[in-house]
């Protein structure tokens, strides 16, 4: 069974630094790794997807990368913002099976 | 606009009762999934479903049910059968086919045992 992890459990950081989240996970046999962030009380809202054949992906302040080798994606974010504060979380979609499998996310803070 | 719908955003249970949660999308996607959310242990999958008619158990089926009778809706029933019901209940649908099997998801819905 794929296990996800993400280190990280909690991270606070000033305002304007640039930031790593990190996930990593067991079987490198992955069809796309997804990053989502989650409001307190919310759902979850898609931030990047990683198709298995992809080293990374990038949307405005935001850069995703993923080594399936290693087993490991990284969420790279700049110049943070107060409004960046979330809980971010990774999901790996395997080759085989139809679910996908979560990690328990990083809760992040950026400190004005 | 296209997206997942999950009512209602809070429910409250007494004890022994059965409830249903409503969870519809209009992303015309094939696969549509329950996740149970708790406080340091991440989502865990209750049921999903690939097709009309057809589901399956995830990880933490029991004291749960579900049916899937058109392709936009997906509700789930907690039973009292489920003996810790209080959480964060999410529901999610994906592309199905060679495509990019990218999850969508609602906005949940916070049940509570009272």
């Amino acid at each position: 069974k794929q296990e996800v992890t993400q280190i990280p459990a909690a991270l606070s950081v000033p305002e304007g630094e640039n930031l790593v989240l990190n996930c990593s996970f067991t079987d490198s046999a992955i069809y796309n790794l997804q990053w989502f962030r989650q409001d307190p009380g919310k759902g979850l809202t898609s931030l990047l997807l990683i198709q298995s054949s992809q080293r990374e992906q990038t949307s405005g302040r935001l850069n995703a990368s993923l080594d399936k080798s290693s087993g490991r994606s990284t969420l790279y974010i700049a110049a943070s913002q107060p409004g960046d504060s979330a809980t971010y979380l990774c999901a790996v979609r395997p080759h085989t099976g139809n679910q996908f499998y979560f990690g328990t996310g990083t809760s992040l803070t950026v400190i004005p | 606009d296209g997206g997942i719908t999950q009512s209602p955003k809070y429910l409250f249970r007494k004890e022994g009762q059965n409830v249903t949660l409503s969870c519809e999308q209009n992303l015309n996607h094939d696969a549509m999934y329950w996740y149970r959310q708790d406080p340091g242990q991440g989502l865990r999958l209750i049921y999903y479903s690939q097709i009309v008619n057809d589901f399956q158990k995830g990880d933490i089926a029991e004291g749960y049910s579900v049916s899937r009778e058109k392709k936009e809706s997906f509700p789930l029933t907690v039973t009292s059968a489920q003996k810790n019901p209080t959480a964060f209940y999410l529901c999610a649908s994906t592309s199905g086919g060679s495509g990019r099997h990218e999850a969508f998801f609602g906005q949940g819905t916070r049940l509570t045992v009272v």
